[in-house]
């Protein structure tokens, strides 16, 4: 079982729609991240969270440390959010980032 | 001006061979990184530097060296190339190591080898 668990592995939505990609880890961490990967290749960080939530622009991201979750929402979801996207969390017994396997997330016009 | 650029982009050679990826990063930041993303799209830590000394070190085979004349730099040399080596590497920067709180990470494109 990898240490970190995201869901759905694929998602397809349509335009407008609200997304939500979970990931849930079983080690102890300093932190997490959500990362974007666009089609090219490129990655891109969204949002580093240890505590509670952040927002930019029609991104969400939450964290419940107790329960060992983050999720990553797309509000008014829109083609251009068509990526992977990959939770990465920073253990603190191996002292570096653990990633997930990613959501590969398709929005249709 | 890009952050964080690595060259080549794209390197295909053969079996065997010895070569080198190059990674600059114009941010100002403490700590650089090597990550390896496979054919199934999986990334995973290979190295990482915080003011040019190594920190991590990860069960990446000892053909695989990393090395950083500045904390600006962080190249990746791979002596005696295998099939197994094909695959993207990212190079990536944060503000700091800190025990975690890294602050944000700024990846490069990343550079596609191919193994022949």
């Amino acid at each position: 079982k990898n240490e970190v668990e995201q869901s759905p592995q694929n998602l397809t939505a349509q335009e407008g729609e609200f997304i939500t990609i979970n990931c849930s880890y079983s080690v102890g961490i300093s932190a997490l991240h959500w990362l974007q990967q666009h089609p090219g290749g490129g990655i891109v960080s969204l949002f580093m969270l240890s505590s509670g939530k952040k927002k930019h622009g029609r991104l969400i991201a939450t964290i419940n440390i107790q329960e060992k979750h983050s999720s990553l929402h797309i509000t008014a979801s829109h083609p251009r959010d068509s990526a992977v996207y990959i939770c990465a969390v920073w253990s603190r017994s191996q002292g570096n980032l653990i990633f997930g396997k990613g959501t590969k997330l398709s929005v249709k016009p | 001006d890009t952050a964080v650029s690595q060259t080549p982009k794209y390197l295909v050679t053969q079996m065997g061979n010895d070569k080198s990826i190059k990674c600059e990063q114009n941010l100002g930041h403490d700590t650089m990184y090597w990550y390896k993303q496979d054919s199934k799209k999986f990334l995973k830590i290979m190295f990482s530097y915080n003011n040019k000394e190594l920190i991590i070190n990860e069960t990446v085979p000892n053909r695989f060296s990393p090395k950083s004349p500045d904390k600006a730099h962080l190249n990746l040399h791979i002596n005696s190339l295998e099939l197994g080596d094909s695959a993207v590497y990212f190079c990536a920067s944060s503000p700091r190591l800190a025990g975690g709180d890294t602050g944000e990470l700024f990846f490069g494109e990343g550079s596609r080898l191919t193994v022949l």
